[in-house]
């Protein structure tokens, strides 16, 4: 059974730095894409970013480059999010996700991590 | 970035109904379309891929439809549980971005 488990969220002052962790199993986590989703309180879904099956590529949504850094140890299976500058805008629940072989459509989720940017 | 418009922005029907989402791109996404169910209080859930192929699983109620800017979600007999919030989103492009979702309910 595939299993995604986020942790390392919580309250956090604007300016500072917050790093997720995504703990994965029942599945090859080497041979899959993963990608952090984030949604706002009450609000819609939003693509956080992406890293390729070997950690070579990363790709990252406009508002969050330069201040987010997404990484992977495919020998932990374990995904990151290393996230600095936070802004109050960067409240939300983060989920992390698997990408479906070859394409950015999302399979599985993780139950989702509270992180929240507030003095 | 892509524009996703999703309508309606809430929806409430019986039991045993058809229902249909409506999924509207700014450009054409060459059917790289993806519909996700989110209960209440859970993570989103995959339930279509490319426009109208059924995730493993997925009850057979569910199909989707569509090319270029327009994408349907069909829900034919509902069902109590498919009582949810309901997205869209584009795998086309960068960001790959979501319609803001429609909320089902039961009547």
């Amino acid at each position: 059974e595939v299993q995604l488990v986020e942790s390392g969220g919580g309250l956090v002052q604007p300016g500072r730095s917050l790093k997720l962790s995504c703990a994965a199993s029942g599945f090859t986590f080497s041979d899959y894409n993963m990608a952090w989703v984030r949604q706002a309180p009450k609000k819609g879904l939003e693509w956080v970013a992406t890293i390729s099956y070997d950690g070579s590529s990363t790709y990252y949504r406009d508002s969050v480059k330069g201040r987010f850094t997404i990484s992977r140890d495919n020998a932990k299976s374990t995904l990151y999010l290393q996230m600095d500058s936070l802004r109050s805008e960067d409240t939300a629940t983060y989920y992390c996700a698997r990408s479906y072989i070859g394409t950015t459509v999302f399979d599985y989720w993780g139950q989702g991590v509270m992180v929240t940017v507030s003095s | 970035d892509i524009q996703m418009t999703q309508s309606p922005a809430s929806l409430s029907a019986s039991l045993g109904e058809t229902v249909t989402i409506e999924c509207l791109a700014s450009e054409d996404i060459y059917s790289n379309l993806a519909w996700y169910q989110q209960k209440p209080g859970k993570s989103p859930q995959l339930l279509i891929y490319y426009a109208n192929s059924l995730n493993d699983g997925v009850p057979s109620r569910f199909s989707g439809s569509g090319s270029g800017t327009q994408y349907s979600l069909k829900i034919n007999s509902l069902q109590s549980e498919d009582v949810s919030i309901y997205f869209c989103q584009q795998n086309y492009d960068s960001p790959y971005t979501f319609g803001a979702g429609t909320k089902l309910e039961l009547k």
